[in-house]
């Protein structure tokens, strides 16, 4: 069975500075990997996503993933933070689990501050 | 297109009483679910359905039940409520089970 951790549970950052969201997965071979973002009071939405190809990618709002095979991390960036990405950061695997049953495993989530 | 609509936004039940939280979308989608998210525990899923009559159990079942009678349509049926439902219910559609899943805005629950 999958597993995934995000090292964070709360950040910081200044607007105008970079950022880098940490998202660590245990699974055997290259699972789906998601990143969503969640506002106060609101649904998911997502952010950007991986299946195969390209180990860099773009997903909306500016942000960008690298998937790393050899460190098992798909770890989230944006280097121009602006105050109205304060919100939470859910990084999600999805694998699959026990023969053909697909499995979508959510992280517990980082949350972003942006100072003015 | 309304997406994925959930109500009720917000519900107080009594320790016992029973509901229901309504799920409906309009995207035609096969596969939806249910998850309950607490805080620090990320989302969990509850329940799930890959299309019309077929429904399965996710990670944290007891207490619920689903049924998914239309494409559109996937409520979820609190039996018995009980204070560790109290949380945060959102429910998720998508084309499929492998693809990007759509959320709705979530209905707080608090059970007394």
């Amino acid at each position: 069975a999958q597993s995934v951790t995000q090292p964070d549970i709360h950040i910081t950052v200044s607007e105008g500075a970079s950022l880098e969201l940490r998202c660590n997965y245990s699974y055997g071979a290259t699972p789906y990997l998601f990143w969503y973002v969640q506002s106060p009071g609101q649904g998911l939405q997502l952010l950007l996503k991986y299946f195969s190809g390209d180990t860099l990618v773009q997903g909306i709002k500016g942000f960008e993933a690298e998937f790393k095979r050899s460190q098992s991390s798909f770890n989230l960036r944006k280097p121009s933070v602006h105050w109205s990405d304060a919100a939470e950061y859910f990084c999600a695997v999805g694998a699959l689990s026990g023969g053909s049953n697909y499995k979508l495993t959510f992280g517990k989530g980082t949350l972003l501050t942006v100072n003015p | 297109n309304a997406g994925v609509t959930q109500t009720p936004k917000f519900q107080v039940l009594k320790t016992g009483q029973s509901m229901t939280l309504q799920c409906a979308q309009d995207m035609n989608h096969e596969y939806m679910s249910w998850y309950r998210q607490d805080p620090g525990m990320g989302l969990r899923l509850i329940h799930y359905s890959v299309g019309a009559g077929i429904t399965d159990q996710g990670e944290v079942p007891n207490g619920y039940n689903v049924s998914r009678s239309t494409t559109e349509d996937f409520p979820l049926r609190l039996l018995s409520a009980a204070p560790s439902q109290t949380s945060v219910y959102f429910c998720a559609s998508s084309p499929d089970r492998a693809d990007t899943q759509y959320f709705g805005p979530g209905t707080r629950l608090t059970v007394l």
